[in-house]
């Protein structure tokens, strides 16, 4: 069945730090991904997205690249900020039984440190 | 448009009580979504309606658990002689009419924080 596979956390960054939070998927056929973005006591929000193979979505200097090859969609900003601390989420959307059903990954807690 | 909502944002209850939990989607989307989070979790499906029809429901929503969603607008969420175990965050999502060409996004309210004690 389809899944998806984050890193661990918590990952803890000083801030301007490069940030990489890793997310490889399973599925058949050709899901989309996304990245989305939970703060504290807060619902998703959704912070990128890439439909097919080799779509960069980006988004607030994230970014993340849709490898078919390797079954990734890793997730990385140049220069962290404080304010980028919360928990992410990669997902993948396929479309069976007539609708798009999303999957997630456990989530990684973000840390960044003046 | 504000967005999802969902209410209320927090609930405590004791074991054995019914709850239930209020979702308004964006107004122009048919699709809605119910989703459980522990802690530590990523949000899991429960249940999936398009309009009124409720199309899909998850091994997770037990027989204690019933989704509705009357005229295809808001939707609710009961459950019925609550357990501690029951205790999570409960997303709603609501999506735009798509389909195979979609991108399959979703839209996520704020969440009801359920605590059974």
């Amino acid at each position: 069945g389809n899944s998806v596979t984050q890193m661990e956390g918590p990952v803890t960054l000083s801030e301007e730090a490069f940030l990489t939070i890793n997310c490889t998927y399973t599925a058949t056929g050709y899901p989309s991904l996304f990245w989305y973005v939970q703060y504290p006591g807060e619902g998703l929000q959704l912070l990128l997205k890439a439909t097919k193979a080799d779509d960069k979505g980006s988004n607030k200097g994230f970014e993340a690249t849709y490898r078919k090859e390797t079954t990734s969609f890793h997730l990385e900003k140049g220069s962290v900020q404080v304010s980028d601390s919360a928990v992410y989420f990669c997902a993948l959307s396929s479309f069976s039984g007539g609708y798009n059903k999303l999957i997630f990954g456990a989530g990684t807690r973000l840390a960044v440190h003046p | 448009d504000t967005g999802v909502s969902q209410n209320p944002r927090h609930k405590i209850t004791k074991r054995g009580q019914n709850v239930t939990f209020r979702c308004d989607p964006i107004s122009e989307h048919n699709r809605l979504y119910w989703y459980r989070q522990t802690l530590g979790q990523g949000p899991e499906f429960l249940t999936y309606f398009q309009n009124e029809a409720q199309l899909e429901k998850s091994r997770l929503l037990s027989d204690r658990f019933s989704a509705e969603r009357p005229k295809g607008s808001f939707s609710t969420l009961e459950i019925q002689r609550t357990e501690q175990g029951d205790s999570a965050m409960y997303l709603c999502a609501s999506s735009p009419r798509g389909g195979a060409t979609g991108s399959g996004e979703q839209y996520f309210g704020p969440g009801t924080r359920l605590t059974v004690t």
